[in-house]
Parts: structure tokens; sequence; C-alpha cells
């Protein structure tokens, strides 16, 4: 089984300032990993994902993550945050090999100050 | 990208009947589907997987006569709450998966009174 800490429950942040959502996780076998944003009232919208290859992956809104096996981390950044990032931030992992059931973090809320 | 839909997005009943959602795949087939609930500030919890054609897989904890899901089609999972209670007021999300990606449906809040 596979597990996901999000140690940060709240990240209050200036904008244009940068930001690092910090996620760890557990597996003892090979995982795929996942952001996800979500708004109030809505479902999850993927950020970026690490499926294989390059260790740094690039998402969608000027997201990117780092893939560290070693440190068994995968910690989302932005080097200039906007209002609009101000979301809940979820991390995600599954055994990978696809269709396999996925397992969230309790979530970080990136809070951007004006 | 794929796109999966959930019907209705907001569903307010009183304590004691059912309620039922629909979750659609509406541009490919999804044999299997997610069921997750979410309780307010709190992360995704699976509730069950639903299989095109077979019983659905609920996790533990999760009352499988209390959560009825039902893969009729490749394109369409429903999950109805029967005898619906406070207690079971959340916000539940279905997905399907499409090549490696877990696709999310925008989600229903459900109000038991």
């Amino acid at each position: 089984a596979q597990s996901v800490t999000q140690l940060d429950s709240q990240v209050p942040v200036f904008e244009e300032a940068p930001v690092e959502l910090r996620c760890n996780y557990s597996s003892s076998v090979s995982v795929y990993l996942f952001w996800y944003v979500q708004y109030p009232n809505q479902g999850l919208q993927l950020l970026l994902k690490y499926l294989s290859g390059s260790t740094l992956v690039k998402g969608i809104n000027g997201f990117e993550a780092e893939f560290n096996k070693s440190q068994t981390s995968f910690h989302l950044r932005k080097p200039s945050v906007h209002i609009s990032d101000t979301a809940e931030y979820f991390c995600a992992v599954t055994a990978s090999g696809g269709y396999q059931k996925v397992t969230f973090g309790t979530g970080t809320k990136l809070q951007v100050i004006p | 990208g794929a796109v999966v839909s959930q019907h209705p997005s907001r569903v307010i009943c009183k304590s004691g009947t059912s309620v039922k959602i629909e979750c659609r795949s509406l541009d490919f087939q999804a044999t299997t589907m997610f069921w997750y609930r979410q309780f307010p500030k709190q992360s995704l919890m699976l509730m069950a997987t639903s299989n095109e054609g077979s019983k659905a897989t609920y996790e533990q904890g999760v009352e499988k006569d209390k959560f009825l899901i039902n893969h009729a089609s490749l394109t369409l999972s429903t999950l109805t709450v029967t005898s619906a209670h406070p207690e079971d007021s959340s916000f539940y999300i279905c997905s399907a998966f499409l090549a490696n990606e877990q696709f999310f449906g925008p989600g229903t809040r459900l109000t038991v009174l």
C-alpha cells in the first residue's frame, strides 16, 4: 500500500513570492505521483504528474515538481504566485501500471496574500 | 483531455430518502470508475471501485448496503445513497482512468436535512 504525507496544512505567501508545497510518499513498489488543485466546491484539476523519465516535471499554471526517489519526495514549486493560485492542493500517489487505486494526501491550503 | 461529468451538482434531501448520483465519462469508455467522499476541509477518501458489469469493490468501513454502486455501461456509474441521514452530507466525487491519468468529475454536494 502507498501513503502520502503533506506536512503543511496551510501555507500563506505574498503575491509574486515563490512557494514550495511539500509532499512525501511511502511505497514498497514503484509509483506514479500527481499534484491536483481544487477550488472551492469544485472537482480536482490535474496540475502535473510524474510517471517516469525526467525527475523535473512541469505542469500547468507555471507549477513544477521534482521527483526525488532517495528522499521519497515530490515537492511542488512555483517561482511567483498569483492571487488566483489560492486553492487547496493535493498530492497523490498510485502504484505504477495504471488503473490502480490513488491515495491522496491531506491537502495544503495555499493562501496568497495581496 | 477526457471529460467526466456528474449529475446533479447539488442535491438537498430529507432524512430517510434515497439519492442517486450519476457519473459519466463523456468522450471515452471507462471499465473502472472510482467514488470518493470528501468532508469539509479534508482530503478525498476512496469509497469504492466501480467495475463495469460486475460488483463494486468497497473500501474497509464503507457500508455497501448504504452506498449502492451500479456500473451499468462503459460510460456510466451511479452511486445511490440509501436512507440518507445528515451524517451522509458530504461532497462526492467520481473519477475514471484513461492512459494512466485519473480524470475527476466536478463533484456532487449532498446535503441531508
